[in-house]
């Protein structure tokens, strides 16, 4: 199983909402991401985990708040959204190397959450 | 600055016909570079990998080559297909954890 699944498919919100975006995968990956990506732009990263453990924060607004329950799962809860926010929210996974260096494996993406924010 | 440059931006090519995009990059240490396919509103499929040793890599009518030494690849699409239209993304990678995307080639198969 080479799937990393995504829910919900598209959501929308207002701007006092609070949500959450759900990934899972079970290929045994012990590093799972989130990207934010706007139209005709590539990914931008936003969060990694290791190990369950939250390894890298790219400076990414409190509003977002990511959170990995289990090998397998990995959240992305928001609250307060801004209308600039909308955009397709990515989940992916890989297996990290022992030096910690996440990105030397291939990635694999989930479909997306399509997010609008009104 | 760790970059990836893809060209052209966008091409229109005619069923049946082959097709080659470029990426051009200055990541370094290189570690490996990946061409993804992503349709719209989808999430990135990896076509291909490929390490410093590796010239060439083929999946299907998809062919990936790499010259490490001029920093530059291309991906060759043979005998195109509709399904082939979608954005194509080049991802180099160091060793970090970081990826770093190009901005992608926009693939319009017509019939």
């Amino acid at each position: 199983d080479t799937e990393v699944t995504q829910t919900p498919k598209h959501l929308v919100m207002g701007m006092t909402n609070k949500k959450s975006l759900k990934c899972e995968q079970h290929m045994g990956h012990r590093a799972m991401y989130w990207y934010k990506q706007k139209a005709k732009k590539p990914p931008e990263l936003m969060f990694v985990y290791s190990y369950e453990k939250l390894s890298i924060n790219e400076s990414v607004p409190s509003r977002f708040s990511p959170e990995c329950p289990n090998s397998s799962l990995l959240n992305l809860h928001l609250h307060a959204l801004q209308p600039e926010d909308s955009a397709l929210y990515l989940c992916a996974s890989s297996h990290p190397n022992g030096r910690g260096a996440y990105s030397t494996d291939t990635q694999y993406f989930g479909p997306g959450t399509r997010l609008t924010v009104l | 600055k760790n970059q990836v440059e893809q060209s052209p931006q966008s091409l229109i090519i005619l069923e049946g016909k082959n097709c080659t995009l470029q990426c051009n990059y200055t990541v370094s240490p290189f570690s490996n570079l990946r061409w993804y396919k992503q349709d719209t509103g989808r999430g990135p499929v990896s076509l291909t990998i490929m390490t410093f040793s590796e010239n060439t890599k083929s999946n299907g009518r998809y062919t990936a080559t790499l010259d490490a030494d001029t920093k530059q690849s291309s991906l060759h699409i043979t005998a195109s297909q509709l399904s082939d239209s979608a954005s194509y993304i080049c991802v180099v990678s160091a060793n970090d954890y970081k990826l770093s995307f190009g901005a992608g080639t926009t693939v319009t198969v017509r019939a």
